[in-house]
């Protein structure tokens, strides 16, 4: 149980092109999903948390208008990184959380490497 | 601000002997504390989560456990299988659910 399915799982695109990334939890609903970015030996740094039917809460530092999150039903949330350039280049992973107490384990998808030539 | 520190950075061993991970860690109330296995190029793969001091959990090779200030990750007589990199996060009470990782401790398990 517990899975979350994460799409694409590689992207390689010219600058300027905007990319949409797909976090599904296959076997749960999940009215909070999580969007994490990682760079080489680095740890998960939280970008947004996304909460289904409303605004995305984002941590500071993150472009909202960057980054657009969107999280129209309880189990798909996506992430749309706009006009991306080089410096976008990372791996984003997304989480999910089951219904229940806020102090369940977030299961995680398997990432998508993002690389903007 | 919440913190959470790893250690060893990495950490080599031959099959079948047996070592801790430390995860240190600083937050303002603990809501609990997650262990997570991750592979090359893969997403974190969930093995504990442990909420009070004392409290310890088991699954096969691995143990964790945890006090005020920190938790180990025991690994009893690894398999080349557990290599991987083993990431510690905390939640806090408050902070709206968000996890604050730490940077992990890189595993590599020799026959």
């Amino acid at each position: 149980g517990a899975v979350v399915s994460q799409h694409p799982s590689r992207v390689i695109c010219k600058s300027g092109t905007s990319v949409k990334i797909e976090c599904r939890s296959l076997d749960f609903q999940a009215t909070t999903m999580f969007w994490y970015r990682q760079f080489p030996k680095q740890s998960l740094m939280l970008m947004a948390t996304s909460n289904e039917g409303s605004k995305a809460t984002y941590e500071q530092g993150v472009e909202k208008d960057k980054f657009l999150i969107n999280h129209a039903s309880l189990t798909l949330s996506t992430l749309t990184v706009t006009s991306a350039h080089p410096e976008d280049s990372s791996f984003y992973i997304c989480s999910a959380r089951d219904l229940g107490p806020s102090n369940q384990p977030q299961h995680f998808g398997d990432g998508t490497r993002l690389s903007i030539l | 601000e919440d913190q959470v520190t790893q250690s060893p950075e990495a950490l080599r061993l031959q099959e079948g002997e047996s070592s801790s991970l430390n995860c240190s860690y600083t937050v303002s109330g603990l809501r609990g504390l997650f262990w997570y296995r991750q592979d090359p190029g893969k997403g974190p793969e969930f093995l504990f989560t442990l909420y009070s001091a004392g409290e310890e959990k088991e699954k096969e090779r691995l143990k964790a456990t945890l006090t005020k200030k920190e938790s180990f990750l025991h690994i009893t007589a690894p398999k080349p299988e557990d290599s991987a990199t083993y990431l510690c996060a905390v939640q806090a009470t408050t902070g709206f659910q968000k996890l604050v990782f730490g940077t992990g401790t890189r595993l590599l398990v020799s026959p």
